[in-house]
């Protein structure tokens, strides 16, 4: 069946440091892949996306490439800030079944100042 | 501006109750999303619709209704079949396509009097 993968959280991370949050997939077809962010209290905002292989998504300094060979969608920042701080989730979408959409589970990111 | 409004922000429910939480989108959006979060866990899908008058069951349908008499409304009732109703819900639309990011709405926490 359709799935996404992400590391176990939480992560914690001083203020300026790298980030990289793993997600791979396991989908029938082309899906289309996505990285939401959701912060306390909130719904899922749209972070970026990819739709294709080898497409690099990118917004507010993150960046993730579509790897059709590896099946993996990994979330890439090069300095985080204490704003950061928030629940990351993978997603996956496919242009059969009903378009719907399946989450990881999220991973919770803690930035330390 | 154009989103995706949940009402009520807090809702709490008495043993044997039916209660309803209301999704209105001015997004112009035809296919609209129920999901269930618990805590630490990612998202479930309950019921989606992608067209008026149309909606079909989601992995955990089980003790929920919903309608779609009108597209911006989708409506979720949460029935006293439901044994562990305690969780936040979140409403989605999208446009319908495998490639459409959804659009969230700021959630409704429901808990048990």
């Amino acid at each position: 069946g359709n799935s996404v993968t992400q590391m176990e959280g939480p992560v914690t991370l001083s203020e300026e440091a790298f980030l990289t949050i793993n997600c791979t997939y396991t989908a029938t077809g082309y899906p289309s892949l996505f990285w939401y962010v959701q912060y306390p209290g909130e719904g899922l905002q749209l972070l970026l996306k990819a739709t294709k292989a080898d497409d690099k998504g990118s917004n507010k300094g993150f960046e993730a490439t579509y790897r059709k060979e590896t099946t993996s969608f990994h979330l890439e920042k090069g300095s985080v800030q204490v704003s950061d701080s928030a629940v990351y989730f993978c997603a996956l979408s496919l242009n059969t079944g009903g378009f719907k959409t399946i989450f990881g589970a999220g991973t919770r990111l803690f930035v330390k100042a | 501006d154009g989103g995706i409004t949940q009402s009520p922000k807090y809702l709490f429910r008495k043993e044997g109750q039916n209660v309803t939480l209301s999704c209105e989108q001015n997004l112009n959006h035809d296919a609209m999303y129920w999901y269930r979060q618990d805590p630490g866990q990612g998202l479930r899908l309950i019921y989606y619709s992608q067209i008026v008058n149309d909606f079909q069951k989601g992995d955990i349908a089980e003790g929920y209704s919903v309608s779609r008499e009108k597209k911006e409304s989708f409506p979720l009732t949460v029935t006293s079949a439901q044994k562990n109703p305690t969780a936040f819900y979140l409403c989605a639309s999208s446009i319908v396509g495998g490639n459409q990011p959804q659009h969230f709405g700021d959630g409704t926490r429901l808990s048990i009097l």
